[in-house]
Order: C-alpha cells, then sequence, then structure tokens
C-alpha cells in the first residue's frame, strides 16, 4: 500500500492563480481530510469528507473548494490564491468512527504552497 | 469547541535524558480521545501514542508515556532515554467522535530538540 500520497510537494503561485492540490488513498478509507499547518497555528482543518460525494467545511474553508468522486481521491481546488493561503496542506485519511471508536488518521506527506 | 494549548513552544533535552512535554485542553465532552503527534524534519505526520479517555491507565509506548489526567484536563508526554531521532515537532490533538466521523483539534505544537 502507498498509503497517503500528495502531489506537488512543492508549488508555487502567483496571486490570484488557481490550482489544485492532488491526494490519493489506497487504503479504502471513507473518511478524508484537508489540513494547513501555519507557523505557531499547529494543523487547522480546511474541509473534510466521510464519503464519495460528501464533503463539508472545516475551520477555516474560506478559498478552497473540495469534492469527493470517488473514495481513493480527495482534490483540494484554490480558486484564487492569497498570499495568506501561503502554508503547508496535509491530507488525512482514516476509517470512520462507528459507535464513538476512534480509528488512527493517515497523513500525506504534504505539500508546501507558497503564494507570491 | 474544543481547545488544545501546549504552553512550551521549544524545549530541549540531553541525549538519554528524559523529557515532559505538556498539554491541556478544554472540552465539555465526556467521552474523547487524545493524542500525541511527532513531525520530524521530514514534515511527516507520525502518530506517537493515544488515550481513550474512559480509561484510566495512562497510555504507554515504549519510551514514550503519557500522564492524564482528566479532571485537570491535561495530557503530557513523557519520552524517557531520549534519542537523537526524537528531535521534532510534538503535536498534541484532541478528538471527538460526532455522527460517524472523528473531528481533531491540534494544538500549537512543541519544538523539541535533543542534545548529543
Amino acid at each position: 500500500n502507498a498509503g497517503v500520497t500528495q502531489t506537488p510537494k512543492f508549488q508555487v503561485l502567483k496571486t490570484g492563480q488557481s490550482m489544485t492540490l492532488q491526494c490519493a488513498q489506497d487504503m479504502n478509507h471513507e473518511y478524508m481530510s484537508w489540513y494547513r499547518q501555519d507557523p505557531g497555528m499547529g494543523l487547522r482543518l480546511i474541509h473534510y469528507s466521510v464519503g464519495a460525494g460528501i464533503t463539508d467545511q472545516g475551520e477555516v474553508p474560506n478559498g478552497y473548494n473540495v469534492s469527493r468522486s470517488t473514495t481513493e481521491d480527495f482534490p483540494l481546488r484554490l480558486l484564487s490564491a492569497a498570499p495568506s493561503q501561503t502554508s503547508v496542506y496535509f491530507c488525512a485519511s482514516s476509517r470512520t468512527g462507528m459507535g464513538g471508536m476512534y480509528n488512527e488518521q493517515f497523513f500525506g506527506p504534504g505539500t508546501r504552497l507558497t503564494v507570491l | 469547541a474544543q481547545t488544545v494549548t501546549q504552553s512550551q513552544p521549544e524545549m530541549s533535552v540531553q541525549e538519554a535524558e528524559t523529557v515532559t512535554l505538556s498539554c491541556t485542553y478544554d472540552t465539555s465532552e465526556s467521552n474523547y480521545y487524545l493524542f500525541w503527534y511527532k513531525q520530524p524534519p521530514s514534515r511527516q505526520m507520525i502518530l506517537v501514542i493515544r488515550q481513550e479517555a474512559y480509561k484510566q491507565q495512562n497510555a504507554t509506548e515504549n519510551r514514550f508515556s503519557v500522564n492524564f489526567q482528566k479532571a485537570a484536563k491535561s495530557f503530557s508526554l513523557k519520552i524517557s532515554d531520549s534519542q537523537l531521532g526524537d528531535t521534532a515537532m510534538y503535536f498534541c490533538a484532541f478528538c471527538r467522535s460526532s455522527g460517524g466521523y472523528q473531528k481533531v483539534t491540534f494544538g500549537t505544537g512543541t519544538k523539541l530538540q535533543v542534545i548529543p
């Protein structure tokens, strides 16, 4: 199993450009999520999905779109990049919690995005 | 809303010594999970240890152990016999299960440097 993969590893954008960060997992996990990591702020949830066709907003969703057409893939779209979106982005996946049980989240290697 | 506080932005420890990283959290939930994640310079997020709130016994994983004080809402991580490979950012995280999915809140992290 490759686990959770993310592409690209690094990206530089100009303000106003759009792009898609790719995330894929091969563990048949229902739950997938996107976080951004900024210095001194930990990881903050952007969007998440509990299955194909189902997405919802997290803590910091503005400026980002997601869709989930398959179980495996969960792309994150930046519609019009802004310098405030300079960050490291992590995708994670897990089984959904049943009956209050926790299932470990597996993280991708991250994408470092710089917006000039 | 849940909050997770890590009051030590940076710490250092001599190789082979013991170090304790602190974490406090705020919640009105009675059933939840707590975690410590390690993020080495490679950026990969690695689960170090987890604790179920309904378990009174403190979790232990080899050289890593926690001191879970539910009433005080405290969840510290003890690393014994510190090794150079323990140098990393450490994130405390709180997780509750809601509607079949897990909502995770991360602290801001503690940067640990192990000194040879």
